[in-house]
């Protein structure tokens, strides 16, 4: 089966560092993506990693381990907007996503 | 340029009724997915479609359907409405691998 499991909340504060974890079991891959959903909106396209290792992105970096089915979303200077709900999700083939559960973020002052 | 534009925006419904929600992709792009996500949740894919053929349908009862046009725009229709369809539904549309998202449509059923 599919499954991709995330921490569902996460609290830090301005200007600090945040990992979130994402960890997935699929029957293939297809890579992995990272996508930032604000509270009432869509979500939008953060990362994309089918290959190990880290990809940097401004102050947004994802990682991914394949052997561990493993990656990680690495937000850095933390800012108030910060704050919304991280998805991690596995392409299964065309534009069949399966998505975390989303790990919702809130970034303090 | 557009993006991913979809209507209605909100949704109220009766149980019992049936609904149909709408999707027009980005300029372009000739597949078109749709997906469920309840409040706290991440989305759930329902159906995708590729220059009008059905490519993929994930675990949803028959009482959903979709179809796609020649100008690669979207429906999605729901009949005998449940308190549990109470969602947004999302659509995406993609030019490859990537999927963009429209703001999705509330959908509450009472």
């Amino acid at each position: 089966g599919q499954n991709i499991d995330q921490p569902t909340e996460m609290t830090a504060t301005e200007g600090a560092i945040v990992q979130i974890n994402c960890t997935y079991q699929t029957s293939g891959f297809n890579g992995l993506f990272w996508y930032q959903q604000h509270a009432g909106e869509a979500p939008t396209f953060l990362s994309y990693n089918v290959l190990d290792g880290l990809e940097e992105k401004g102050r947004f970096s994802s990682f991914l381990s394949r052997s561990k089915g493993y990656s990680y979303l690495l937000l850095k200077e933390l800012q108030m907007k910060d704050s919304a709900s991280y998805l991690c999700a596995a392409p299964l083939g065309g534009q069949n996503f399966v998505f975390g559960p989303g790990t919702r973020l809130s970034v303090l002052p | 340029d557009a993006g991913v534009t979809q209507s209605p925006t909100h949704l109220i419904k009766t149980r019992g009724q049936h609904v149909t929600l709408r999707c027009s992709p980005i300029s372009g792009h000739k597949s078109v997915s749709w997906y469920q996500q309840v409040l706290g949740q991440g989305p759930q894919f329902i159906f995708q479609y590729y220059e009008k053929e059905e490519r993929g349908r994930g675990n949803f009862p028959d009482r959903f359907s979709a179809r796609q046009f020649p100008n690669y725009s979207s429906e999605l229709n729901v009949n005998a409405l449940l308190l549990g369809d109470s969602a947004l539904y999302l659509c995406a549309s993609s030019p490859g691998t990537e999927a963009f998202f429209g703001q999705g449509t509330r959908l509450t059923v009472v």
